[in-house]
């Protein structure tokens, strides 16, 4: 059974960064991409961007370019997302999801399921002055 | 970017009765590559469909998706305690992977 567990709950100022991360356990964490989704309060859901751990190469949102990092560590099976330059609006719960719609092997790409079928507990990030 | 819009904002039904839940995409999503979710406060969602009809594991079979191009359904044919919720399609068949602004079913 596959499990994701993030960091938990954070602080920032505004103008600060915050990482959040996503460790994996149980399935084959770096064959499936991880994406990361978030949640104002009372508001609904939100992809940011996501990452195929075995390629190392994450794909953003247009809307956080140049403010998002998405990362993963294979040898720790943890991803990892980096946000920059944080406002009040930037306040949610975030999350990361395993997306089954494929999976890949070093050489190729193949097609999963569909959907984020396993996701994290969520990590609130509060920014206050 | 594919924009999902879906309908209504809120239904107001009973324990037993029928709900019938909208997502129309703004063009076509290529492969039938939806998803819908499932969210309860102060959990994250679930994954209840993928691939606009197919249910993903363990979810029972009074939840059915059905839909095609640019508009998708969620069917719950009897709403049992437990389904009061928040519920979200989402497109992943082309990026940005965007949801819909949900729909929440509460009790009437």
């Amino acid at each position: 059974q596959v499990q994701l567990v993030q960091s938990g709950a954070e602080v920032k100022k505004p103008g600060s960064s915050v990482k959040v991360s996503c460790k994996a356990s149980g399935g084959t964490f770096s064959s499936y991409a991880i994406s990361w989704v978030r949640q104002a309060p009372g508001q609904g859901l939100e992809w940011m961007g996501g990452i195929i751990p075995i390629f190392g190469t994450a794909n953003y949102a247009q809307k956080f370019q140049g403010r998002v990092t998405i990362t993963a560590d294979e040898s720790t099976s943890t991803a990892y997302m980096e946000l920059s330059s944080l406002r009040s609006e930037d306040t949610a719960v975030y999350y990361c999801a395993r997306d089954s719609s494929g999976w890949c092997s070093s050489t190729s790409c193949y097609e999963g399921t569909g959907g984020f079928d396993y996701w994290g507990q969520g990590t609130l990030v509060t920014v206050s002055s | 970017e594919i924009v999902l819009t879906q309908s209504p904002g809120t239904l107001s039904l009973s324990p037993g009765e029928r709900a019938t839940l909208s997502c129309r995409a703004s063009q076509s999503v290529s492969s039938s590559y939806l998803a819908w979710y499932q969210q309860k406060p102060g959990q994250a969602p679930r994954l209840l469909i993928y691939g606009a009809s197919s249910r993903a594991t363990g979810i029972p079979d009074r939840f059915s998706g059905s839909g095609s191009g640019t508009d998708f359904t969620l069917t719950i044919s009897r709403l049992e305690p437990e389904d009061f919720a928040v519920y979200y399609c989402q497109q992943y068949g082309s990026s940005p992977l965007v949801f819909g602004q949900g729909t929440k079913v509460e009790i009437k």
